[in-house]
């Protein structure tokens, strides 16, 4: 079975640099999630589409910003990096919104700033 | 405040035992969900339950099995006759769709470690 596709899976950037994460989503699921995993961390939530419109928004930072397009992919765009911004970057999608539906989660993308 | 704590940070057994993982949560909803995922050490994230609040059943599915209790607002997940394979960080983690529809608020994890 299709599922969440991440891409790419590890990146390395400079610090100031700017980053771009992509999600595709499984095939029909019109809900993308967005969350941070720290090292040794709980996941923390970002930002989430629904039907390609922002539907919550956690502790995202102002120097990043996601959308998702028509073909319900989503891309996360991280500007200025910091040391701190080094993580697991995860993408869920869901068919339907929230709760009363499970969250598949893609394999994460590894972001590493130095 | 935590929604979703999970007590126990590590836990380490031998193969075959039975363990239990903690799960309490917090809440004022009263429709509510709640899912537990595993993180091997691969590092993605693998959804195993979801549960909603008006469904007290217990339920099991192979050697895993989950205790929700709403009176101690527990959902508890044990593992019976471990193995090393079961070896990774397990999430619990709560949904509030009236609050907020796409947020799951996640437990700090706790890591399981499954010896020979």
């Amino acid at each position: 079975a299709a599922g969440v596709i991440q891409s790419p899976r590890h990146l390395i950037k400079e610090k100031r640099e700017t980053a771009t994460l992509k999600c595709y989503p499984i095939p029909r699921h019109d809900t993308v999630y967005w969350y941070q995993q720290g090292p040794g961390q709980d996941p923390q939530f970002l930002i989430s589409f629904y039907e390609k419109m922002q539907s919550d928004k956690g502790s995202i930072p102002d120097r990043f910003s996601a959308q998702q397009f028509s073909d319900y992919h989503s891309e996360l765009n991280m500007s200025s990096l910091e040391l701190g911004d080094s993580a697991l970057y995860f993408c869920a999608s869901s068919l339907g919104r929230g709760g009363n539906t499970e969250a598949f989660f893609g394999q994460g993308t590894r972001l590493t700033v130095v | 405040a935590q929604k979703v704590t999970q007590a126990q940070t590590e836990i380490s057994v031998v193969e075959k035992e039975d363990v239990t993982l903690d799960c309490v949560y917090e809440t004022r909803d009263t429709t509510y969900y709640l899912f537990w995922y595993k993180q091997p050490p691969s590092g993605e994230l693998v959804f195993l339950i979801r549960r909603n609040s008006f469904d007290e059943q217990n339920e099991i599915s192979g050697r895993y099995s989950w205790n929700f209790q709403k009176s101690t607002s527990s959902f508890n997940f044990t593992i019976t006759a471990s193995q090393v394979v079961d070896s990774a960080v397990y999430f619990c983690a709560l949904s509030e769709p009236r609050y907020n529809f796409n947020k799951f608020y996640f437990g700090s994890g706790t890591k399981l470690n499954v010896k020979p």
